[in-house]
């Protein structure tokens, strides 16, 4: 099956500065790659996602890069603030809809003032 | 995009005996997927609800363990059964409408004592 896995485990930046997390997956399948916000005690909420006919996807400060040939897609955050300290999770699907999600591991991000 | 309802939000439940969660989602979805997430960990699929159909089980995870239900396109239920302390976790319904993403309830959050 599907193995997502996920660098670094945690992320400290100072506000301000960009943060990058990185994914790579094993199935040449999957053509959907969302990413996931997880605040304390909440339920994971989209923050953006990326088809396998799209190599960049940008939204406000957050980017997501995919590379189908490496099979590695990333998550780029500009101008970091605090409130985008939480945990952050990549998923990879073999279905643009109706297919279930395997998730990274997370990265726990700090962003300290 | 949809709103999940998810009840009960937590439990504490004597090992040996059972617990049905449900999920209540506000319009018609394609697909429903239970997921489970221990403290501090990523998420992890259980299974997928097919509606009118038995569930489709990961690796890991059994029916007699984990019986789902899922009567209708908006409706599942997933029964913990004889519960262990192991089975302590958050337990998470997600949909999937079409072409919109995966979204999420708020998790149940289970203690096995």
């Amino acid at each position: 099956g599907e193995n997502v896995e996920q660098h670094p485990s945690t992320l400290s930046v100072q506000e301000g500065d960009s943060a990058v997390i990185k994914c790579t997956y094993s199935d040449s399948a999957s053509n959907y790659f969302p990413w996931y916000k997880q605040e304390l005690g909440k339920r994971p909420q989209l923050i953006i996602d990326i088809r396998s006919n799209v190599g960049e996807k940008k939204d406000q400060r957050i980017a997501v890069t995919l590379n189908k040939t490496a099979k590695h897609f990333s998550l780029h955050i500009t101008e970091t603030q605090p409130e985008d300290s939480a945990v952050y999770f990549c998923a990879a699907s073999k279905g643009n809809s109706g297919y279930a999600l395997n998730f990274g591991k997370g990265t726990s991000l700090l962003v300290t003032p | 995009s949809a709103v999940i309802s998810q009840k009960p939000s937590r439990d504490i439940c004597q090992r040996g005996t059972s617990l049905t969660i449900q999920c209540q989602v506000d319009s018609q979805v394609t697909m429903m997927f239970w997921y489970r997430q221990q403290p501090g960990q990523s998420l992890t699929l259980i299974a997928t609800a097919n509606q009118g159909s038995e569930a489709t089980y990961e690796s890991g995870f059994v029916i007699d363990k984990f019986p789902i239900s899922r009567p209708n396109l908006t409706f599942s239920t997933l029964t913990v059964s004889n519960m262990s302390p192991e089975d302590s976790s958050i337990y998470l319904c997600s949909a999937w409408g079409g072409r919109t993403e995966a979204f999420f309830g708020q998790g149940t959050r289970l203690t096995v004592v």
